[in-house]
């Protein structure tokens, strides 16, 4: 799997749009972009993938760049509940579902202030 | 979503004893389920690939003997921490992944300390 480069912290106002930059310059034509986040002391929560084009879901967009090395989470309204560590994964997506388990990095912080 | 329910949420054990975890899909069935162990403030770390009805497939490092995984059925698995000491203590997760799909859905997590 590609490997992801994303910032250690972030911070967003309440209310504002909180944008989460992930890096991934060696991903394969056949990897996709999954989203994941951990709130402190529970098990991660899938938010949203894509391969190239962007998508939105009730919980974010995310804007993959035309060349695909890099992409970004968007959650559109911040709230203190969305204070939690958020992954950038790239894998292979398999048909008969996830034969391989996650890899996950460092993540991004991210910290929704009052 | 699917729904994977881990239990339990919290145990403290003393040395030398063992602990089981269970990791239940509770409305579709998980053909292939994942253990991950996460230390304070790092990331979370694979250790081990569940298959139902198989055995197990362990990461690199990860003592098969001490860590026994039970995949009996579509919607269970079982992580037995055998002969449990202090550095044993971490966040014990489980995931599923739903047929046809490639997302994973994430158990709530078990905080084990070994005393």
């Amino acid at each position: 799997d590609a490997k992801t480069t994303q910032p250690p912290s972030m911070d967003c106002a309440e209310g504002r749009a909180a944008n989460l930059p992930c890096n991934h310059s060696t991903i394969s034509g056949n990897e996709y972009v999954y989203w994941y986040r951990q709130i402190h002391s529970q098990g991660p929560q899938y938010i949203i993938h894509g391969l190239k084009n962007n998508e939105t879901n009730e919980m974010a967009s995310l804007i993959i760049t035309e060349d695909r090395k890099s992409s970004t989470l968007i959650l559109p309204h911040a709230t203190l509940r969305d204070t939690a560590v958020y992954y950038c994964i790239v894998r292979v997506a398999r048909s008969g579902g996830g034969a391989d388990g996650l890899t996950f990095g460092k993540g991004t912080h991210l910290i929704i202030q009052p | 979503g699917a729904v994977v329910s881990q239990h339990p949420s919290r145990v403290i054990c003393k040395s030398g004893t063992s602990v089981k975890i269970e990791c239940r899909s509770l409305d579709f069935q998980a053909t292939t389920m994942f253990w991950y162990r996460q230390f304070p403030k790092q990331s979370l770390m694979l250790m081990a690939t569940s298959n139902e009805g198989s055995k197990a497939t362990y990461e690199q490092g990860v003592e098969k003997d001490k860590f026994l995984i039970n995949h009996a059925s579509l919607t269970l698995s079982t992580l037995t921490v055998t002969s449990a000491h202090p550095e044993d203590s971490s966040f014990y997760i489980c995931s599923a992944s739903v047929t046809g799909t490639a997302k994973l859905f994430f158990g709530s997590g078990t905080q084990l300390s070994v005393l």
